[in-house]
């Protein structure tokens, strides 16, 4: 258990529809990373959040959005869904803001765009 | 002990032998370097990293070497055991963003 939790761990709807995914990182962790994970592209990093501020974005979709909150759990937006959306999600904490140090994955979401 | 030269999506191993992982990475800006473990159904789990002022690491029965001049990263696995079967990714960080690279499908002969 790497003590970030994420919610839903499966997600299934239709195209065009909309949905949050949440992540809450480990105690004390002050940086969030999103990533993307299909089949065919592997693990893409979407973005990064540290205590609260966007701090990189990788390859993430305009209809995609994401936020760290004051108590920093952090949820990602995904809109207008397309059937290629149909992915794993994972959520990783770090506790630093620069991204080298070990980050800490939540078990993702299976979201799955009929 | 089992090793390839260059990256292949998978990797068979005796039990009890040795596993090397190649990994090339893109960036020669790229300033540090992680190796990531993925069982089924679980988020990638932290094995080791590497800065890139640094050519070899060592962990409990990994290591990890980097060869900058060639864009290059290993993860070596002593006595590998079935607990190892797993994908593995190596990851190189630019500018704040980790990119990750395909992955090698490790699986291990009882």
């Amino acid at each position: 258990d790497s003590g970030v939790t994420q919610t839903p761990k499966h997600l299934i709807t239709a195209t065009g529809q909309r949905v949050t995914l949440r992540c809450s990182p480990r105690s004390g962790d002050l940086s969030v990373y999103w990533y993307q994970q299909s089949l065919d592209q592997g693990l893409q990093f979407l973005i990064q959040y540290y205590n609260g501020e966007e701090r990189a974005k990788g390859n993430i979709l305009e209809r995609f959005s994401a936020q760290q909150f004051p108590d920093l759990h952090s949820e990602l937006n995904l809109s207008s869904l397309e059937l290629g959306d149909s992915a794993l999600y994972f959520c990783a904490s770090s506790p630093q803001a620069l991204g080298r140090s070990e980050q800490y994955f939540g078990p993702g979401t299976r979201l799955t765009v009929t | 002990g089992e090793s390839v030269g260059l990256h292949l999506p998978t990797l068979s191993v005796q039990e009890g032998d040795n596993s090397i992982i190649n990994c090339a990475y893109s960036n020669s800006a790229s300033d540090y370097f992680i190796w990531y473990k993925q069982e089924s159904g679980k988020g990638p789990q932290f094995i080791i990293d590497i800065r890139s002022n640094m050519d070899k690491r060592q962990g409990q029965r990994v290591t990890v070497l980097l060869n900058k001049t060639v864009k290059h990263l290993s993860l070596q696995i002593a006595a590998t055991q079935p607990g190892d079967s797993a994908v593995y990714f190596c990851a190189e960080i630019h500018d704040y963003k980790l990119s990750f690279g395909a992955g090698t499908t490790v699986t291990v002969r009882a």
